[in-house]
């Protein structure tokens, strides 16, 4: 299995600020790239995917890949409490098959 | 649609018996995905299919795991004999199409298992 690395944190952030996540991966040859949110006791869900260099935003979060550092990166601007979530990256082994992360535990202060 | 289902959402067992984890992906969806979940290993992909074949199972930690999917709307994982060290949460998955392009993977809620 491919490496994935984030630092696990926990990542404390206060309320309106803003949240930066890391990740890198080890697989030169990775096309694709995800971050999941799980909050505790739930199931991952995918909040953000990335294909190319460069930035991706969706409302407060916004992505960054990239590749020749084999770097991805998540910024969550105007962090809520409802941010409070472990936050897994994910990359491409091959067609099919996804790499994850440990994860990095975001804990945002009211 | 109602997205993954997973059953049984918590399982207590003894060591020692069989443990069948049932999924039923989403209509549509040609990939299916087992994990498991623990603190320590964080989230491992134990066995995916395409088409209802299995592709790639290196991920299955020993002969005691298999999984079967008899067709596009229905899998198994089962643990026999279950060990202590089972104990973890599974995840099913599902999605259509590939990783790279579309892979968008839904997971369903889970199967906390506890083996005693």
């Amino acid at each position: 299995q491919k490496e994935v690395e984030q630092n696990s944190g926990p990542l404390s952030v206060p309320e309106g600020a803003i949240a930066s996540l890391n990740c890198t991966y080890s697989d030169r040859g990775s096309q694709s790239f995800f971050w999941y949110r799980q909050y505790s006791g739930k199931s991952p869900e995918l909040i953000m995917f990335i294909y190319s260099n460069g930035d991706k935003e969706d409302g407060r979060f916004t992505a960054q890949l990239n590749k020749a550092s084999q770097y991805v990166s998540l910024l969550i601007r105007d962090s809520q409490p409802s941010d409070s979530a472990t936050y897994l990256c994910a990359v491409n082994e091959d067609d099919y098959k996804l790499s994850f992360g440990a994860g990095t535990t975001v804990t945002v202060r009211a | 649609d109602a997205g993954v289902i997973q059953s049984p959402r918590h399982e207590v067992t003894e060591m020692g018996q069989e443990v069948t984890l049932r999924c039923k992906p989403i209509s549509g969806h040609n990939s299916l995905f087992w994990y498991r979940q623990t603190m320590m290993r964080g989230l491992e992909l134990l066995i995916y299919f395409n088409n209802n074949v299995p592709i790639d199972d290196s991920g299955m930690p020993e002969d005691r795991f298999s999984a079967k999917m008899p067709n596009a709307s229905f899998s198994t994982l089962k643990i026999q004999p279950s060990e202590p060290r089972d104990s973890a949460v599974y995840f099913c998955a599902s999605t259509f199409g590939l990783a790279g392009v579309r892979g968008t993977q839904y997971f369903g809620p889970g199967t906390r298992l506890l083996v005693l």
